[in-house]
């Protein structure tokens, strides 16, 4: 069964430094998400992305973030100076078409990102 | 603001017991509510997924509720077994809205 996969599994980083967390999301899926769970918290929404470009962002996903799909494959979200509060789990999904019925997004299993 | 609560924040049960989550949620106009189980450590998996017009959904021993005029839902969990444990999250989704609105989720964790 096709599945969202999300590389490394965990990353450790000094404050400051430059990160890239990687996504494949399922192969005929057309819209990407970036989500992040900080320890104890709900999901919180962090960009969606379609037709190469951002569709929707939140207050989190300030200047210091930014997203990629590089090559048709990798899906990608780059933390260019990370800080303490950046620590968190950050999931990827995808979804096949758009729409308000069905549709599910499928996440992946997780970059686990811990800023020292 | 859309928001989505849920309870209780957690609860121990016995392997074999049932029991019912409880979710809350603001989000308008509403499109359709999912619940979510999500292992430690591991993303989201949908388990099921209601729009207005439906009440009830069942997926083998999990049963959700959705009652859209008071904006609750619930999840049944019957004769739970060690697997179980896991959080589950209440998510909804507002019409024509790319995001997802997230409970916190409730950490269910099943004892022999």
């Amino acid at each position: 069964e096709p599945e969202v996969t999300q590389t490394p599994s965990h990353q450790v980083t000094q404050m400051g430094q430059e990160v890239i967390l990687r996504c494949v999301p399922i192969s005929n899926h057309l819209y990407f998400y970036w989500y992040r769970q900080i320890l104890g918290q709900k999901v919180e929404f962090l960009v969606s992305f379609y037709n190469n470009e951002i569709s929707e962002k939140s207050e989190i996903f300030d200047d210091q973030f930014s997203v990629e799909r590089p090559d048709g494959s990798n899906f990608t979200l780059k933390i260019r100076s990370t800080k303490l509060e950046d620590s968190a789990m950050y999931f990827c999904a995808s979804r096949a078409v758009a729409g308000d019925l069905g549709n599910e997004q499928f996440f992946g299993p997780g970059t686990r990102l811990t800023v020292l | 603001k859309n928001q989505v609560e849920q309870s209780p924040q957690s609860l121990i049960i016995l392997e074999g017991k049932n029991c019912t989550l409880q979710c809350n949620y603001t989000v308008s106009p509403f499109s359709n509510l999912r619940w979510y189980k999500q292992d430690t450590g591991r993303g989201p998996v949908s388990l099921t997924i209601m729009t207005f017009s439906e009440n009830t959904k069942s997926n083998g021993r999990y049963t959700a509720t959705l009652d859209a005029d008071t904006k609750q839902s619930s999840l049944h969990i019957t004769a739970s077994q060690l697997s179980d444990s896991a959080s589950y999250i209440c998510v909804v989704s507002a019409k024509g809205n790319n995001r997802l609105a997230f409970g916190k989720g409730n950490q269910v964790v099943v004892i022999p």
